[in-house]
């Protein structure tokens, strides 16, 4: 199984700055993805982070409010940008791992509340 | 498009009852299947699958593709198994494919 960490694991932030989140996997994955889920609801695709290229966004998610990173197989970030209210939740990165029965394992996520 | 519905945000059961957590799916084509647990204060985790056919810690799912279900089911509840449970769905067309998940249901197991 895959071991992901992410950074960091809870903050708090006003309004309108950003916040990037690393998400750091102990072995190379196929697949990496972010996640958010908002409070008392189910989890929503973000994006698929994709290696070397621009991320592959979810209907009703933009790069310019989400920019993802992915510079190697191990490694992606994903920052909210001009933070709302409305943006807080639990953010998700998740993967699928190579060579995998395709199960998707999951970060610990990072609570973000904006005031 | 693919839906899940997990028609109950909160099921309370005494310990030693039988659980029963319902999930329907809506998929035109045939679809895999599965449990996602999340205990309290970890991260969400595969639970079962329906292709693996598995009783993971005596839960057990049968896919019935006539009434598009994949209920998880315990004869026995513990108090460990309280936690937040989601059903989700990926087009088994090969490949990985994009997963959704539904709303999740909450376990409580009365002592």
């Amino acid at each position: 199984s895959a071991v992901i960490s992410q950074k960091p694991s809870r903050d708090i932030c006003q309004r309108g700055t950003s916040l990037t989140i690393q998400c750091q996997v102990d072995s190379q994955v196929t697949m990496m993805f972010w996640y958010r889920q908002q409070p008392g609801q189910s989890l929503t695709l973000i994006a698929t982070a994709n290696q070397g290229s621009e991320a592959t966004y979810e209907s009703g998610f933009v790069i310019d409010k989400f920019p993802i990173s992915r510079p190697n197989l191990t490694f992606s970030t994903l920052t909210v940008s001009n933070m709302s209210p409305e943006d807080s939740s639990i953010y998700l990165c998740s993967v699928v791992q190579a060579g995998g029965r395709e199960t998707q394992y999951f970060g610990p996520g990072t609570r973000l509340l904006v005031l | 498009a693919q839906r899940v519905t997990q028609p109950e945000k909160l099921l309370s059961v005494f310990k030693g009852a039988p659980v029963e957590l319902k999930c329907n799916y809506s998929y035109s084509g045939s679809p895999e299947l599965f449990w996602y647990v999340q205990y309290s204060r970890q991260r969400l985790q595969l639970l079962l699958r329906h292709i693996s056919r598995e009783s993971i810690k005596g839960f057990t799912a049968d896919l019935n593709k006539g009434e598009t279900s994949f209920h998880l089911k315990k004869p026995f509840a513990q108090e460990e198994d309280s936690a937040m449970y989601y059903c989700a769905l990926s087009p088994n067309s090969g490949g990985y494919q994009k997963v959704t998940f539904g709303t999740g249901t909450k376990l409580q197991v009365i002592p």
